[in-house]
């Protein structure tokens, strides 16, 4: 029961590296989400992935891009890192809509990044 | 847009005290609302959900009432323990959009 798996769980980088942040699931979900975690600002949405094949920015995209490689795994990539987007960064994933009774977000455990 | 709202932490309860963390939303549509709960060191986890208005989610002895009328699902629990110390985080959904919304996070810290 592996759920949603992050890698790699902390990371330091250097103001102008990149670097790609992996996200996979094996429940067969279709939406797929990248957040971000700020003390006091709670989790803010960085990009989702609706099913495969597409993707949508979300609250703060500016600095990110995202891909949606196949139905299990969305990656977020920082091309040129700044210290702003030292954060907790938290991938996600949910069933296709089919109604209210299955709507829930199954987290992954995160991913401690630094930007010096 | 859609929002929540929720009060700042931290919150300090002795064990068996009884909690409420206040959340408040605003929607466009007709959402479903959500407690998360993140203990240390970990993602987040569904602690409970309703989908309309009026329905009572429930787990744990953590309960919330979806209220229309105030736009609230406030977090209530009858006796807190030193387990129960975590960030809580009231969400919402609206029907038909693939986006969850969270507030700010509520801190507990819950002292023998």
């Amino acid at each position: 029961n592996a759920g949603v798996t992050q890698t790699p769980k902390f990371q330091v980088l250097k103001t102008g590296q990149s670097m790609t942040l992996q996200c996979a699931q094996d429940m067969n979900h279709n939406s797929m989400y990248w957040y971000r975690q700020d003390p006091g600002m709670g989790l803010r949405l960085i990009y989702y992935s609706a099913s495969e094949g597409t993707t949508d920015k979300g609250e703060v995209p500016n600095g990110y891009n995202v891909s949606r490689l196949n139905k299990r795994e969305f990656s977020l990539r920082l091309e040129s890192a700044a210290p702003s987007q030292t954060s907790v960064y938290f991938c996600a994933s949910s069933e296709r809509d089919r109604g209210r009774t299955n709507e829930k977000l199954f987290f992954g455990s995160g991913t401690q990044l630094s930007v010096l | 847009g859609d929002s929540v709202t929720q009060m700042e932490g931290p919150v300090t309860l002795s064990e068996e005290a009884f909690l409420t963390i206040n959340c408040t939303y605003t929607a466009t549509g007709y959402p479903s609302l959500f407690w998360y709960v993140q203990y240390p060191g970990e993602g987040l986890q569904l602690l409970l959900k309703a989908t309309k208005a009026d329905d009572k989610g429930s787990n744990k002895g953590f309960e919330a009432t979806y209220r229309k009328e105030t736009t609230s699902f406030h977090l209530e629990k009858g006796s807190v323990q030193v387990s129960d110390s975590a960030v809580y985080f009231c969400a919402l959904r609206v029907y038909n959009f693939n986006k969850f919304y969270f507030g700010s996070g509520t801190k507990l810290n819950v002292k023998p």
